[in-house]
Order: structure tokens, then C-alpha cells, then sequence
């Protein structure tokens, strides 16, 4: 079946510009997660939405960052203003759901390089 | 302290060597672990559960230790595709996720 899909893969953008990235789950997957990385640095995570249940923000760096999910499904995530150091690879990934035992399944990412 | 801390690495083992990877987490209401693989510039992608009384799979064990708050990944017999970035991964109640760091592992023919 299909895993988690995002797109772009890769977006190159001038520092100032917003930028916005999609994440399409798993189908029937419940949970959705972003995460960061930069170059050689390990997984930050940014925010998790979970059903119906207001999303955990509590990874945003900024308010410059926004993320939201339509439907329980399609969540994208949306980067305002952007800054050199907002460059690197977001990750999303999903999981079927609340419960132990329910690992993450993870998209190829999109590289997001600010120049 | 993090919430999960691994061994800083990186490990160098020759082809055939075992490797054990540990990883410790503070949150005592952590509920589910996982180990992950990432090979350099691609996602992360699952490698095992982390069950209470151990499991294995193949060349991997993975055993955890409630009460020292403890996880382990065995490798035995080190294939040269076993190299890349091990991450420890620890959930709590109410799905908060949390990833290690990450150790770094290189086989060496």
C-alpha cells in the first residue's frame, strides 16, 4: 500500500518568502507528526495532531511556523518569513493511531534549503 | 538531561563483529520503544519494537530494563548494509514521541 507521501521532495526559496509543505498520511492512520532535521543534527520534533484532539505545538520554533490538518487527513505545514536557518529536511509521519506499540512510519521529506 | 540519551558513538566495527547500541530514558511513564535506522539523507525507517521480555529478530536483539530505564540493540555478525545511524525511540502515554540523538555505525570490510 501506499506509505506516507510529501511533496515537494526539494524547495529552494529566497530568505523573506513563505513556504508550504504537504504531508499526506498513511490511509487510516489516525496520528500525524512533523519533525526537522538539520544537516547531521538529529529528529526535532514540531507538532503532532492526533484525530479530532487539539494538535501538541509545543515543538514550533517560532510563530512563524503553523501546521494544520483538513479532514484528519492532509496536514500541511506552513513557514512564514523564512530565515537562513529555517533550512533543513522536515519529516512527517504518521502511525495508525493512540496506543502502545504503534510506530511511526515516516515520508522521504522535503529539503528545504533558504537562500 | 534529555529525555533519551544514546551512546555518542560513532562505532567502527569490522565486518562479522557484535555491536551493542544503549540507550536510557527519564520519563518513567515511557510506554513503547522502538529502534529506527537512518541511512545518511533518507528517513528514518523502523527496525524493531522493543517488547518487555525482549525480542529478536534475526541478527537483532532488542531487550529493554524498566526499572533501570534501560534499552539495548544487539548486532551480531555486522554486515557492511548494518552501517547507519541507530536511533532510540521512546514513547509515552498520549503518543508523545521522543527520538534519541542517534548512534552512528560504520562496518568496515
Amino acid at each position: 500500500g501506499a506509505g506516507v507521501s510529501q511533496s515537494p521532495s526539494n524547495k529552494v526559496t529566497e530568505k523573506g518568502k513563505d513556504v508550504e509543505l504537504r504531508c499526506d498520511p498513511i490511509s487510516g492512520h489516525t496520528a500525524l507528526y512533523w519533525y526537522r532535521q538539520s544537516l547531521g543534527q538529529g529528529l526535532e520534533f514540531l507538532i503532532y495532531f492526533q484525530g479530532n484532539s487539539a494538535p501538541d505545538k509545543s515543538g514550533l520554533p517560532s510563530d512563524r511556523f503553523s501546521a494544520e490538518r483538513t479532514g484528519g487527513s492532509v496536514s500541511t505545514l506552513t513557514i512564514q518569513r523564512t530565515q537562513q536557518e529555517d533550512s533543513a529536511v522536515y519529516l512527517c509521519a504518521s502511525s495508525l493511531g493512540q496506543g502502545i506499540n504503534q510506530p511511526q512510519h515516516f515520508g522521504d521529506g522535503t529539503r528545504l534549503s533558504i537562500l | 538531561r534529555k529525555e533519551v540519551e544514546q551512546d555518542p558513538g560513532p562505532f567502527n566495527v569490522p565486518e562479522g563483529a557484535t555491536v551493542a547500541f544503549n540507550c536510557t530514558y527519564s520519563n518513567s511513564a515511557s510506554q513503547s520503544f522502538f529502534w529506527y535506522r537512518q541511512d545518511c539523507r533518507k528517513e528514518p525507517k523502523l527496525l524493531m519494537s522493543v517488547y518487555s521480555s525482549g525480542n529478536e529478530d534475526g541478527r537483532f536483539t532488542a531487550q529493554l530494563n524498566r526499572a533501570s530505564q534501560y534499552i539495548s540493540l544487539l548486532i551480531r555478525d555486522s554486515k557492511l548494509s548494518d552501517s547507519a545511524t541507530y536511533l532510540c525511540v521512546v514513547k509515552t502515554s498520549y503518543d508523545k514521541v521522543i527520538f534519541g540523538p542517534g548512534t552512528s555505525l560504520s562496518v568496515i570490510p
